[in-house]
């Protein structure tokens, strides 16, 4: 069975500083890799994935992640935070191409002015 | 840019009665997938179709829940009877095809608040 962790509840930090959400993943062959947003009582935005080739994938809004195939993780990243990225973020994984994409719980972050 | 329509936004409802959702997917996308996200968690599979038909609704609390997607374009998520615990948002997706390498396109949501 797929997997997703992510094991902060909360990432806190200030705007301009870099910032991580962290994610690893369990999957038996090879994983498709996704990172959601959500906005209070929106939906789910995509924000970018990894299927194959460079380890590091760039998305939206300047954010990108980096699949570590040793590691099985897929940290989102952005050099320099902004106040309105708060939001909850979500990891998500699916094995090849015919699973469905299991959720991870969700990680806040929130960027302070 | 397209969007998977959804609705209503908001529903309050009394235990014991029956509520539905409604959801509209991107034109041509022949997969619809419904999640359910219960606050404070990641949102979880409840079932999806692939065109009319149900691929998967291992998930699914049957004796409650039933879903449809009769002309394998909108879709429609039944409760009967709804419950306390079924206080949640209800996400639905949906992808061109089953084996996308995409992700899913999700709806705005509708947060059923049962009371």
């Amino acid at each position: 069975a797929q997997s997703v962790a992510q094991p902060e509840d909360q990432v806190n930090v200030a705007e301009g500083n870099p910032l991580t959400v962290k994610c690893t993943y369990s999957v038996s062959g090879n994983p498709y890799l996704f990172w959601y947003v959500q906005y209070p009582n929106r939906g789910l935005q995509f924000l970018l994935k990894y299927i194959t080739g460079d380890n590091l994938v760039k998305g939206s809004y300047g954010f990108e992640a980096e699949f570590n195939k040793s590691q099985t993780s897929f940290h989102l990243k952005k050099p320099s935070a902004l106040v309105s990225d708060s939001a909850l973020y979500f990891c998500a994984v699916r094995e090849g191409g015919y699973s469905t994409l299991t959720f991870g719980k969700g990680t806040m972050l929130l960027v302070s002015p | 840019e397209a969007e998977v329509a959804q609705s209503p936004r908001y529903k309050i409802t009394e235990k014991s009665q029956a509520v539905a959702f409604w959801c509209d997917p991107i034109s041509g996308h022949a997969t619809l997938y419904w999640y359910r996200q219960i606050l404070g968690q990641g949102p979880e599979l409840l079932v999806q179709f692939q065109d009319e038909s149900v691929v998967d609704d291992s998930q699914l609390p049957k004796d409650r829940f039933s879903a449809e997607r009769l002309k394998g374009v909108d879709s429609t998520l039944k409760i009967q009877p709804a419950e306390l615990g079924d206080s949640a948002m209800y996400l639905c997706a949906s992808s061109l095809v089953v084996d996308s390498h995409g992700g899913y396109t999700f709806g705005s949501g509708t947060r059923l608040t049962v009371v």
